[in-house]
Parts: C-alpha cells; structure tokens; sequence
C-alpha cells in the first residue's frame, strides 16, 4: 500500500543497540498500530495510538504518534535476538479501511 | 482459548480454479476481517465482517468474495484465479469494532499455477 511509508526498509543491527523504525502517511491517521511478524506468520500486536503526541511503552519497546498524527516511530532500546522479524505500522483512515505499512525487516545479530 | 485458526494452511491451485479458504475467530469475537499479504504489495486488507455483515471492503475485484456465518465463522473465496493471487492470507479477529484486539491467525499460503 502506498498510503503508509515506512523506513528503513531493512536493519540490521547489533545485539544490544537501539534502533527506530518510522511510519509516515499522508492523511490524518485516526488509529495508528504497530505490528510484529515471524517471516510468513500472522501478525502479533504491539501497540495502538490514537492522540496526537502520545507515546507508550511495553518492555523496551516505545511508539510515538507526532501532534499532526501523520507519522509514528517505534524505538526499540537496547535490542535482542527476540526482536528480530518484520515490524509493521497499520492504520485506519477516514475511509474506514485499514492500510499497512510498507514492513521493516529486522535482524538482530548476537 | 484457541487462538483464531485458518484452513487449510497450504494449497496450490492452478489459473482458472476457484478457491475456498476458512477462518474460525476466537471463541466471542464477532468482527473477521481478511488481509492478503505479497512480497510486491505487501499487507492489503480485503474486507471485514461484522454479524454476518460486510462492513468494510478493500480495493480487490469482484472476484474476491467473503461471507460470515452465524457463529462468526468466515469464508474468503476467489474465483478464476489468477497467477498474482499467490499470496498469504490472513485473517484476524477482534471482540469489535476495535482494530487494538484484532488476533491474527496464522495464515493460508495459497499458490496458483
């Protein structure tokens, strides 16, 4: 889809090293999610955010939503090997569909 | 609680076949939608239903159909398929009308010859 862009497209990273992962639109997001998936598995839920200028926390993982609530950045502190797979941002828009993000995919090398 | 499950988990079809795929939500939850997910064009929602009744649809022909029983239980079915149809599909589940308790299932991996 292109109504959710999200960068880097790739990552690797060393274990123990932060990382950010961004999700830009170009509308008005009304619901913003971040999702985690193993390689052709479903989808784990992380996170929703739906005002703008919140954040939340779960573990050492953190999303942010900016003011305009048109681009969010999950922030993983001091990763693991668990964090590896493909992290998706969804969206809902004013035309009651849900949109996903392009994916990062992240590996975590020991 | 059994998570949401998908069947069948594999299937491979050939051009021109239809196909039937089947997603039993969690135990309660009364909102299924269906997502089909390609290397090119990543995670695309299909649509969703809500008691028995199509509330959103996405961006996908005809040829894509769904339906939702009265237990909850939904069917996706794609007619005259097509090679670019190979693809995951996922559905997920939710109690709702709110996307943050939607549980995905582990997806049919469809791939047509």
């Amino acid at each position: 889809s292109q109504e959710l862009e999200q960068s880097p497209q790739s990552l690797i990273v060393q274990e123990g090293k932060n990382l950010t992962i961004n999700c830009t639109s170009s509308k008005t997001l009304y619901g913003l999610y971040w999702y985690k998936q193993k390689y052709g598995e479903g989808l784990i839920f992380l996170m929703m955010l739906q005002k703008g200028g919140e954040e939340k926390s779960h573990e050492k993982i953190t999303a942010k939503l900016d003011e305009k609530k048109q681009q969010s950045s999950l922030h993983i502190t001091a990763s693991q090997p668990s964090h590896a797979g493909i992290y998706l941002c969804g969206a809902d828009t004013a035309g009651n569909q849900f949109y996903f993000g392009t994916g990062t995919s992240l590996t975590v090398i020991p | 609680k059994a998570g949401v499950t998908q069947t069948p988990r594999y299937l491979i079809k050939t051009r021109g076949q239809q196909v039937t795929l089947s997603c039993s939500p969690i135990s309660g939850h009364r909102s299924v939608s269906w997502y089909q997910q390609t290397p090119g064009q990543g995670l695309q929602f299909l649509f969703e239903y809500f008691s028995e009744t199509q509330r959103n649809k996405g961006n996908f022909p005809g040829r894509f159909s769904g339906r939702q029983f009265s237990n909850s239980r939904s069917e996706m079915n794609v007619s005259t398929l097509e090679l670019g149809d190979s693809a995951l599909y996922l559905c997920a589940s939710s109690l709702g009308q709110l996307k943050e308790t939607q549980y995905f299932g582990p997806g049919t991996r469809l791939l047509v010859l």
